[in-house]
C-alpha cells in the first residue's frame, strides 16, 4: 500500500522568506512522487515530479524538491516566497504498474506581505 | 486545448436523488480517475479506469458507480445521494500504467446534498 503524509495543514511565511512544505511517503515499491498546486476554485496543476532520474527535482515557479530515501521524504522548497505562491499544495505518490495516484491531505500556504 | 472537461460545475441535490457526473478527455489518455476533495482530507480516489473497458475501486467507492463509456469518457453516478457525498469532485486522466506521467485535472464539480 502506498500513502503520503503532509505535516502541517497550514503554513504561513512572509514574502521573501523560505518556503518549506513537508511530505513523507510510505511505499512498498520504488515510489514516483509528485507535488501539485491548487489555486482557489481551480483543479490541480503539476509543480514537479520525481521518477528516479535525479534526487533533486526542479519544478515550475522556482520550486524544487529533494527525494531522500533514508528519510522517506520529499519536501518542497522555494528560497523566496512570492505573494502569488499562496495556494494549497498536495504531495502525491503513484506506482509504476497500476498508475494509481494517492494524495496527501494538503498544505495551505499563506504568504504575508 | 480542452484537456479534461467536467460537467456540471455546480449541482444541488436532495437526499435520495440520483445524478451522473460527466467527464471527457481529448488527449487520448488510457487512464481516467474520479477523486473527491474534502477539507483537511486532500483528494481521495473514488474509482479509476486503467484503460477502456476496465474499472477498479479506489479508497472510497461506496455509494458510487462508474462507467468507462469509451476511451474519452468516464462518468460517475450517485444512485441515491447522501449528505456525506457533499464534496468537490475532480475527474483526471493520465497516459497510463508504465508511463508515470502526470495527472491532468478537470476544473471540478461542486456538489451539495441537502
Amino acid at each position: 500500500a502506498q500513502s503520503v503524509t503532509q505535516l502541517g495543514s497550514h503554513v504561513s511565511v512572509s514574502e521573501g522568506a523560505l518556503v518549506l512544505l513537508r511530505c513523507n511517503y510510505s511505499s512498498s515499491v520504488p515510489p514516483y512522487l509528485f507535488w501539485y498546486v491548487q489555486y482557489p476554485n481551480q483543479g490541480l496543476q503539476l509543480l514537479l515530479k520525481y521518477t528516479s532520474a535525479a534526487t533533486l527535482v526542479k519544478g515550475i515557479n522556482g520550486f524544487e524538491a529533494e527525494f531522500k530515501k533514508s528519510e522517506t521524504s520529499f519536501h518542497l522548497t522555494k528560497p523566496s516566497a512570492h505573494m502569488s505562491d499562496a495556494a494549497e499544495y498536495f504531495c502525491a505518490v503513484s506506482d509504476y504498474h497500476f498508475n494509481k495516484f494517492y494524495f496527501g491531505s494538503g498544505t495551505k500556504l499563506n504568504v504575508k506581505p | 486545448n480542452a484537456g479534461v472537461t467536467q460537467t456540471p460545475k455546480f449541482q444541488v441535490l436532495k437526499t435520495g436523488q440520483s445524478m451522473t457526473l460527466q467527464c471527457a478527455q481529448d488527449m487520448n489518455h488510457n487512464s481516467m480517475y474520479w477523486y473527491r476533495q474534502d477539507p483537511g482530507m486532500g483528494l481521495r480516489l473514488i474509482y479509476y479506469s486503467a484503460s477502456e473497458g476496465t474499472t477498479d475501486k479506489g479508497e472510497v467507492p461506496n455509494g458510487y458507480n462508474v462507467s468507462r463509456l469509451n476511451k474519452r469518457e468516464f462518468s460517475l453516478r450517485l444512485e441515491s445521494a447522501a449528505p456525506s457525498q457533499t464534496s468537490v469532485y475532480f475527474c483526471a486522466s493520465s497516459e497510463g500504467a508504465g508511463s508515470n506521467e502526470k495527472l491532468f485535472f478537470g476544473s471540478g464539480t461542486q456538489l451539495s446534498v441537502l
